[in-house]
């Protein structure tokens, strides 16, 4: 399966620990994304990496969260000091340079207790 | 501010039968329109897009319809099965952006 990748699937942790997530997207895409999904809601753009360059953080994305794709191909989320307004699915997605079609992954669902 | 709408939580539909879907927008940058289609325990999966130089763009049983001055799209599944019950999203985005505007979502069930 080449598809995008996601660890871990779940995650539950207690308030003000950090948590890190992994995404691997699509080997040949660029373009790598991260998005917040809560309940009942359409998923919210956090922030866009090209290669290796973060070039957009939405206000979404506190001081709290840190993300990083290092060289440009698996990329990690970090939420330090997590709050229970964390608990939501993150979601990765990548996409080609040239295409507006992004492919996500399963997601990691966040439960902050 | 939620630039893209979707104002029907659920639908439902009968096997066989059309599902229509509406999503309307407000920003009118957007110039390329998506939908996405989402089992629950997975991400969104890619179904169909159009951009605005069209007003319809079809593949196999999906088919989008936009109208630019009403701000508005649709997406039609003829014949509706039973495998199409999901979550549907409809997302937005500009030409040289990158991100997506998400709708809230449709919940689509297909009765037998």
């Amino acid at each position: 399966d080449t598809g995008v990748s996601q660890n871990p699937r779940h995650k539950i942790t207690k308030r003000g620990q950090n948590v890190t997530f992994r995404c691997d997207p699509i080997s040949e895409h660029n373009r790598l994304y991260w998005y917040r999904q809560t309940l009942g809601q359409g998923p919210e753009f956090l922030t866009y990496f090209q290669n290796e360059a973060q070039l957009e953080k939405s206000r979404l994305l506190s001081d709290r969260f840190s993300a990083e794709r290092p060289k440009g191909s698996f990329s990690t989320l970090e939420i330090q000091r997590t709050e229970q307004g964390d608990s939501a699915m993150y979601l990765c997605a990548s996409s080609t340079d040239f295409g507006n079609e992004q492919y996500f992954g399963p997601g990691t669902r966040l439960t902050v207790t | 501010d939620q630039q893209v709408k979707q104002n029907s939580p659920s639908l439902s539909v009968q096997e066989g039968r059309i599902s229509i879907l509406n999503c309307d927008y407000t920003n009118s940058m957007f110039d390329y329109f998506l939908w996405y289609k989402k089992y629950p325990a997975e991400g969104p999966t890619f179904l169909i897009s159009i951009s605005s130089i069209k007003d319809k763009n079809e593949d196999g049983r999906f088919t989008v319809f936009l109208n630019k001055s009403a701000k508005h799209l649709s997406l039609h599944i003829v014949p509706s099965q039973p495998g199409d019950s999901a979550v549907y999203f409809c997302a937005a985005s500009t030409f040289n952006d990158y991100k997506l505007s998400f709708g809230a979502g449709t919940t689509v069930t297909v009765r037998a």
